[in-house]
């Protein structure tokens, strides 16, 4: 079953809101989550490290005060894309590492994001 | 830098056929590899994963080679069913456990 669960499944905002998604381990605490976008057609672009209890690690060329990582507590980090624009508009992902005896990682079922 | 890609975008086989998907790879140090299937609108979904120190692992009508010496990896997919179609990612390990993501293959199968 699934192992990681992501909320909501797809939005559709106006141009200068704020989102918010959840990204939830569901069988695991997972000190370890991370985010991705993903355009069509093309492949997953990690954005951040999230890290419970501490400051997301961002990957290079991510605006780390548009998109806001909170990592809280041991299953569940978000991501808020603030003042988002049409640009913005792409598929989210995150993931865990499972800790269970093995380094794989489990990916959420992605949230679609559009910004009208 | 690392980089992970494939040499074919799409590849399209008969339903029963077996499918063979590549990816090359270029982090020699690179300890562990992913191979994940993708559905359209859905998370990317583990298939298979090797380690380093093997250069084959079977799985259910599934199988990886490793090649380290030309850094080649491969996924082999046995009698091609119409629900494998799907975009097949390679995936390698890079510092911090992050994840590095091939640009993908799409695959169809005809019945």
């Amino acid at each position: 079953g699934a192992v990681v669960s992501q909320h909501p499944s797809w939005v559709i905002c106006k141009s200068g809101t704020s989102v918010k998604i959840e990204c939830r381990s569901l069988d695991f605490q997972a000190t370890t989550m991370f985010w991705y976008r993903q355009f069509p057609k093309q492949s997953l672009m990690l954005m951040a490290t999230s890290n419970e209890g501490s400051k997301a690690t961002y990957e290079q060329g991510v605006e780390k005060d548009k998109f806001l990582i909170n990592h809280a507590s041991l299953t569940l980090s978000t991501l808020t894309v603030t003042s988002a624009h049409p640009e913005d508009s792409s598929f989210y992902i995150c993931s865990e590492t499972s800790g269970r005896g093995t380094d794989t990682q489990y990916f959420g079922p992605g949230t679609r994001l559009t910004v009208l | 830098g690392e980089s992970v890609g494939l040499h074919l975008p799409t590849l399209s086989v008969q339903e029963g056929d077996n499918s063979i998907i590549n990816c090359a790879y270029s982090n020699s140090a690179s300890d562990y590899f992913i191979w994940y299937k993708q559905e359209s609108g859905k998370g990317p979904q583990f298939i298979i994963d090797i380690r380093s120190n093997m250069d084959k692992r079977q799985g259910q009508r599934v199988t990886v080679l490793l090649n380290k010496t030309v850094k080649h990896l491969s996924l082999q997919i046995a009698a091609t069913q119409p629900g494998d179609s799907a975009v097949y990612f390679c995936a390698e390990r890079g510092q911090g456990g992050k994840l590095i993501f091939g640009q993908g293959t799409e695959l169809s199968v005809k019945p």
